[in-house]
């Protein structure tokens, strides 16, 4: 399975500091993808970082890939209330497995 | 921005009774996908199809569910017989290719069955 599995599980932070995610995976990748899913509704795609890059920024977000140790990691910065949402990675096959999510909740 | 946007958001049904679940994907996009998270759980992959025909299903989806593309836009996930545990949000997503770009969903439906 390509599943990634996010860490922590819950993530409670002040607005204004930064918040980061970690994924784990278990087997080669092309690409390893990060989606957000607000409360009851549907998953938005965030960032999409290919195997032979190493980070890659959009805004406020900032994504790590290692591939020797199989992780990747999501950094907000500046968080905000609205950032409080479940965060997944998914790695790249044609059906997107989607681990337990981080849950961040950005406390005003 | 273009979006997948999903009909009805919520569909109330008796156990027993079948429901049809619609989708219109991002028109330009080829591969479409239905997904189903029950309450608190992950959200789980139940199917992919692409070039009218189903490219790869998991266990979940048994012969209970069938999918359609019945004209240029709309894509459908049909459900018969329902059971209580289908109770869940189902959400529709499409990509322009496969594992290479990302996928764009919807906001879902949710189907609760009594």
């Amino acid at each position: 399975s390509q599943q990634g599995e996010e860490d922590p599980q819950a993530l409670s932070i002040q607005e204004g500091e930064n918040a980061t995610m970690n994924c784990s995976y278990k087997t080669s990748i092309n690409n390893l993808q990060w989606y957000r899913q607000n409360s009851g509704r549907g998953l938005v795609h965030l960032i999409l970082i290919r195997s032979n890059e190493r980070e890659k920024h959009s805004g406020r977000l900032r994504v790590t890939l290692d591939t020797s140790k199989k992780s990747s990691s999501l950094l907000i910065t500046a968080s905000r209330a609205a950032d409080t949402a479940s965060y997944f990675c998914a790695t790249d096959p044609e059906k997107l497995v989607f681990g337990k999510g981080t849950k961040l909740t950005v406390n005003p | 921005e273009p979006e997948v946007t999903q009909t009805p958001s919520h569909q109330v049904t008796q156990m027993g009774q079948e429901v049809i679940l619609r989708c219109v994907p991002i028109s330009n996009h080829l591969y479409f996908y239905w997904y189903r998270q029950i309450l608190g759980q992950k959200v789980e992959f139940l199917v992919s199809f692409y070039n009218n025909e189903i490219s790869e299903k998991s266990e979940i989806f048994d012969d209970q569910f069938s999918v359609e593309r019945p004209d240029g836009s709309n894509f459908t996930l049909k459900i018969r017989s329902t059971k209580l545990e289908d109770s869940a949000m189902y959400f529709c997503a499409s990509s322009e290719r496969a594992g290479r770009q990302p996928q764009h969903f919807g906001d879902g439906t949710r189907l609760s069955i009594l």
